[in-house]
């Protein structure tokens, strides 16, 4: 059982649009940033958001991150099929002093 | 190109010890928070623990705590774990994080830690 919760799974047609959820508490996302990881097996998992919304150079405007009260989303929008992986929110939890991740939500591009 | 690479990793019996390594190159290592992240075989990823800069504040998630050691050497721009009292939940994928949750987080590939016996 997972901190922050996420769906186990999400799925769109190419060049659609798609959001993924994370809900926490106001120990962990209510109160501290949250990240956004993208994970392709056998790959080290790869920074797409930080800060909320915050996107590190290289990653495309595609994705998205918002973030309110104690949930946060991910948006991804035009939708390719390289986007097929699993994907995880993470925040700092300050009642557990450790961080969390959510149980990671899998991305199919139909 | 920045890159942090695992070693380490391999099989252990129950209640065996083992110590993971990571070495970062091409970024000066101490100006980060260094993390462990795991993932165990067709599970999701955990957070393991997280050392600060100078080594003065460490934390573990309550699963290794007691358990797992996390350390670091700057000046051989490494990081470790230690990790003794194996159990076969520790079977996983170990991963060293750069800064993780900010901007410059980056990923090694990982080392595979196996307990079995």
């Amino acid at each position: 059982q997972s901190v922050l919760t996420q769906p186990p799974s999400v799925s769109a047609a190419p060049g659609q649009k798609v959001s993924i959820s994370c809900s926490g508490s106001t120990s962990n996302i209510g109160n501290k940033y949250v990240s956004w990881y993208q994970h392709l097996p056998g790959t080290a998992p790869k920074l797409l958001i930080y800060d909320n919304n915050k996107r590190p150079s290289g990653i495309p405007d595609r994705f998205s991150g918002s973030k309110s009260g104690t949930s946060a989303t991910l948006g991804i929008t035009g939708l390719q099929t390289g986007d097929e992986a699993d994907y995880y929110c993470g925040a700092w939890d300050d009642s557990l002093t450790a961080g969390v991740f959510g149980g990671g939500t899998k991305l199919t591009v139909l | 190109e920045v890159q942090l690479v695992e070693s380490g990793g391999g099989l252990v019996q129950p209640g065996g010890s083992l110590r993971v390594s990571c070495v970062g190159s091409d970024f000066t290592f101490g100006r980060y928070w260094m993390t462990w992240v795991r993932q165990a075989p067709g599970k999701g990823l955990e957070w393991v623990a997280t050392i600060k800069q100078d080594g003065s504040e460490k934390y573990y998630v309550d699963s290794v705590r007691g358990r797992f050691t996390i350390s670091r050497d700057n000046a051989k721009r490494s990081m470790y774990l230690q990790m003794n009292s194996l159990r076969g939940e520790d079977t996983a994928f170990y991963f060293c994080v750069r800064d993780w949750g900010g901007g410059d987080a980056h990923w090694g590939q990982g080392t595979l830690v196996t307990v079995s016996s």
